[in-house]
């Protein structure tokens, strides 16, 4: 079985302070972890995965996130907030056992204030 | 590149009727996946489809059902609509899971209100 949870709704930012969006997970393989985000009026967009590898990777806009194993975390940073930002964010895990099948998190509502 | 296409953009039907929902994926592309993005309760994984066949279901009942053509373009069939069947269904694609797992590329999704 296979579950992810965004434990936070929405999180308020002002423009250029860092910008941490959380994101838990429960996997019975290994975990397959990615970000997305939701612009208004507009699909979900790649942001960045975890597979294998180093713990810190590294995706668009100046986004990164850690695999943190001991912890099952996978949350999303931003060193500095833009305006730009304010979107949904999805966070999706999939067990290495479970192909094709993607769980996605609840979604974060990410608000950058200038 | 054309990206992920869905038609139609939005629908409007009645409760009990049969609703069929297409998707065109990005060129390369063999896995289709469906979600459905009900207000409030994220995405929900439906159907995945992989060179014409059906991998994986979601916790849905048969009344969703779907198919994927030799062209890997898809269409998500639901029947006896009920009213909670009102949501977005998005549609994404990706490469195929040949021991990696690929990141999706969504379209813009079809709005399906059931009255």
């Amino acid at each position: 079985a296979q579950s992810v949870a965004q434990p936070e709704d929405q999180v308020n930012v002002a423009e250029g302070n860092p910008l941490t969006v959380k994101c838990t997970y429960s996997v019975s393989g290994n975990p397959y972890l990615f970000w997305y985000v939701q612009y208004p009026n507009r699909g979900l967009q790649f942001l960045l995965k975890y597979i294998t590898g180093d713990n810190l990777v590294k995706g668009s806009y100046g986004f990164e996130a850690e695999f943190n194993k001991s912890q099952t975390s996978f949350h999303l940073k931003k060193p500095s907030a833009l305006v730009s930002d304010s979107a949904l964010y999805f966070c999706a895990v999939r067990d290495s056992d479970s192909w094709g099948k993607f769980q996605f998190g609840a979604g974060t509502q990410v608000v950058v204030t200038p | 590149e054309a990206g992920v296409t869905q038609s139609p953009t939005h629908l409007i039907k009645t409760r009990g009727q049969q609703v069929t929902l297409r998707c065109s994926p990005i060129s390369g592309h063999t896995s289709v996946y469906w979600y459905q993005q009900a207000l409030g309760l994220g995405l929900q994984f439906l159907l995945w489809y992989d060179e014409g066949e059906e991998r994986n279901r979601g916790n849905f009942p048969p009344r969703f059902s779907g198919r994927q053509f030799p062209n890997y373009s898809s269409e998500l069939n639901v029947n006896a609509l009920e009213l909670e069947d009102s949501a977005l269904y998005l549609c994404a694609s990706s490469l195929a899971l040949d021991g990696d797992s690929y990141e999706q590329y969504f379209g813009p999704g079809t709005r399906l209100t059931v009255t």
